[in-house]
């Protein structure tokens, strides 16, 4: 399997646009996160789903951040309008819901890197 | 909610000697415990986890050792390598509804050569 799979890498914009990240869990998983890292406050949980649907989305900063999942094999991330205080970066992960004995580790994708000028 | 702490949050060790990451939590319905370590400008990357039916499990170099009467557990590294320089960051997953994982702010390392 090829991971999760973010895009863009990086995003330079302007205050204001509206930004689009995307993101392809591992196939099979059915939890899929969004978070957000800064120095300032670490890696922050902005929303995860379960089969698609949204469990917590109590993370997300205000009303110009949005998710969707609209099937098992893609998510997006919308910020609308955006300004310079998201500029971080956003990760993308997915998992296997733990139960059992087995373990079901978190899996990063490579993050998108978001500056807002 | 959960809550993780974890400590220190930067740590220098010489090459060689040991290094050691504690982390607690707070909700007694978390089960899963992995360790991450994060590269500069990469993502993080699993390097070991536990699970709450075990106290101990250790990976070459690496051990995570887990105290669930007190909430704790540890991620010790033996003969560093400057190689294991990184921020490594403890999590805790809950087995019920709501299966988030919630981390811990981090821990700088730093082996020096």
């Amino acid at each position: 399997d090829a991971g999760v799979i973010q895009s863009p890498r990086h995003e330079v914009t302007e205050m204001g646009q509206e930004v689009t990240l995307r993101c392809k869990p591992i196939s099979g998983h059915d939890y899929l996160f969004w978070y957000r890292q800064t120095m300032m406050r670490g890696l922050e949980l902005l929303i995860y789903f379960n089969n698609n649907v949204p469990i917590d989305d109590s993370g997300m900063p205000e009303d110009r951040f949005s998710a969707k999942m609209p099937n098992a094999s893609f998510s997006t991330l919308k910020i609308q309008p955006s300004e310079p205080r998201d500029s971080a970066v956003y990760f993308c992960a997915s998992s296997l819901g733990t139960g059992g004995t087995y373990n079901s580790p978190l899996h990063f994708g490579n993050g998108t890197r978001l500056t807002v000028t | 909610g959960e809550n993780v702490e974890q400590h220190p949050s930067t740590l220098s060790v010489q090459e060689g000697d040991s290094a050691v990451i504690k982390c607690t939590y707070s909700d007694s319905a978390s089960n899963y415990f992995p360790w991450y370590k994060q590269e500069l400008g990469k993502r993080p990357q699993l390097i070991i986890d536990i699970r709450s039916n075990v106290g101990e499990k250790k990976d070459q170099r690496i051990a995570v050792t887990l105290n669930k009467t007190a909430k704790h557990f540890s991620l010790h590294i033996t003969e560093t390598q400057p190689e294991d320089s990184a921020v490594y960051f403890c999590a805790a997953r809950r087995r019920n509804y709501g299966q988030n994982f919630v981390f811990g702010p981090g821990t700088r390392l730093s082996v020096l050569p």
